[in-house]
């Protein structure tokens, strides 16, 4: 069973919607992640959340907006997507600190703009 | 500059054929090297963590390696559920993973 938790698993969303992407951990990480992977390539860093704070924005465009209400959940807010922006969205979760810390994922949210 | 390369791009074997997989690095203070299975449509799976030169880890038919230059992901007798898409990633002195492209490994019965 995994304990990183990713909900919707798909998505489809036009270029005018708002929706959002929701990820939830159990393993007690302080450190949370966002990554965009397009197909066999990589997963490519969006944000890094420790302790509840935005410690990096990897220049991603605003209409992607991150959230972290709490220790456990983490949240993706996509406004106004290209099509472009489909992808696979991952959420990881880790110890947090300079560390080397292994990341956990969740199964990912396949997102598709039409 | 640092740096990740992953060798072969994809790579097929009899079922019970062993190989290895590569992972080159250039890292400036290397923290840690990850090694992650990703089945298609899914996040990828921790594997193991490497920390120093010369240690080594094992799960299963899986060990992986360390040097100062590369890692090294030996595969003994596969099974078909072995398939997969093998990431390498490391951490320098900057916290942020390097992923390497990955090696599509498949299995056949």
């Amino acid at each position: 069973d995994t304990e990183v938790t990713q909900t919707p698993k798909h998505l489809v969303m036009g270029m005018t919607n708002k929706k959002s992407l929701k990820c939830e951990q159990h393993m007690g990480h302080r450190a949370m992640y966002w990554y965009k992977q397009k197909a066999k390539k990589p997963p490519e860093l969006m944000f890094v959340y420790s302790y509840e704070k935005l410690s990096i924005n990897e220049s991603v465009p605003s209409r992607f907006s991150p959230e972290c209400p709490n220790s456990s959940l983490l949240n993706l807010h996509l406004h106004a997507l290209q099509p472009e922006d489909s992808a696979l969205y991952l959420c990881a979760s880790s110890q947090p600190g300079q560390g080397a810390h292994e990341q956990y994922f969740g199964p990912g949210t396949r997102l598709t703009v039409t | 500059e640092d740096q990740v390369t992953q060798s072969p791009e994809a790579l097929r074997l009899q079922e019970g054929e062993s190989s290895s997989l590569n992972c080159s690095y250039t890292v400036s203070g290397l923290r840690g090297l990850f090694w992650y299975r990703q089945d298609p449509g899914k996040g990828p799976e921790f594997l193991f963590t490497l920390y120093s030169a010369g240690e080594e880890k094992e799960k299963e038919r899986l060990k992986a390696t360390l040097t100062k230059k590369e890692s090294f992901l030996h595969i003994t007798a596969p099974k078909p559920e072995d398939s997969a898409t093998y990431l390498c990633a490391v951490q320098g002195s900057n916290y942020q993973l390097i992923w390497g492209a990955g090696t599509k490994l498949i299995i056949k019965p």
